[in-house]
């Protein structure tokens, strides 16, 4: 069983709807972190949250320790916001991180 | 401000040959990491090091050696490629402490045929 779970794998949105991306996961953290990743592009930072939640822009993040899940939504989405997020959990003595699979996000104009 | 770079973006390489990809960041990280991506799973940490001088194995460390004689620099050496390692290869730094987060390079694109 993979220790971080993302769901959908595959998300297809039309410009305009708003979008959540989930991610449980079963091991203890200290963190976690939403990532964006464009086709052919490097890794960026969007989130790293350990309670409550934050925003950034269109995009929020949520976390609930108590049920080890997070949500990252995003808010009147466009095509430019078509990318790979990936949830990562933090933990263990050094604060390794451990990668979901990844939801593939396609906004249509 | 360059923060993570990765050198080179892409590299072909011949089985049994060897290389090494560098990864230099500028913030005075002390923290640094290689991951590799592969399709159809999370990136996967091959080796890490906590400080200059020092480096561990991470969860698929086999086939690669690590270095980081100087803080600013994490090296990834392959001394003899195999198709398997065909992936893409993330650098990532960062300092110790829960407010911290990562930066990441934007990878290296390696083929080995």
């Amino acid at each position: 069983k993979n220790e971080v779970e993302q769901s959908p794998q595959n998300l297809t949105a039309q410009e305009g709807e708003f979008i959540t991306i989930n991610c449980s996961y079963s091991v203890g953290i200290s963190a976690l972190h939403w990532l964006q990743q464009h086709p052919g592009g490097g890794i960026v930072s969007l989130f790293m949250l350990s309670s409550g939640k934050k925003k950034h822009g269109r995009l929020i993040a949520t976390i609930n320790i108590q049920e080890k899940h997070s949500s990252l939504h995003i808010t009147a989405s466009h095509p430019r916001d078509s990318a790979v997020y990936i949830c990562a959990v933090q933990g263990g003595s050094q604060g390794n991180l451990i990668f979901g699979k990844g939801t593939k996000l396609s906004v249509k104009p | 401000n360059a923060g993570v770079t990765q050198t080179p973006k892409f590299r072909v390489l011949k089985t049994g040959q060897s290389m090494t990809l560098l990864c230099a960041q500028d913030m005075n990280h002390e923290y640094m990491y290689w991951y590799r991506q592969d399709p159809g799973m999370g990136l996967r940490l091959i080796h890490y090091s906590v400080g200059e001088g020092t480096t561990a194995k991470g969860e698929v460390p086999d086939g690669y050696n690590v270095s980081r004689l100087k803080k600013q620099n994490f090296l990834l050496g392959l001394e003899s490629a195999a198709p398997s390692q065909t992936s893409v290869y993330f650098c990532a730094s960062r300092d110790p402490g829960l407010n911290y987060g990562y930066t990441f390079g934007s990878g290296t694109r390696l083929t080995v045929v």
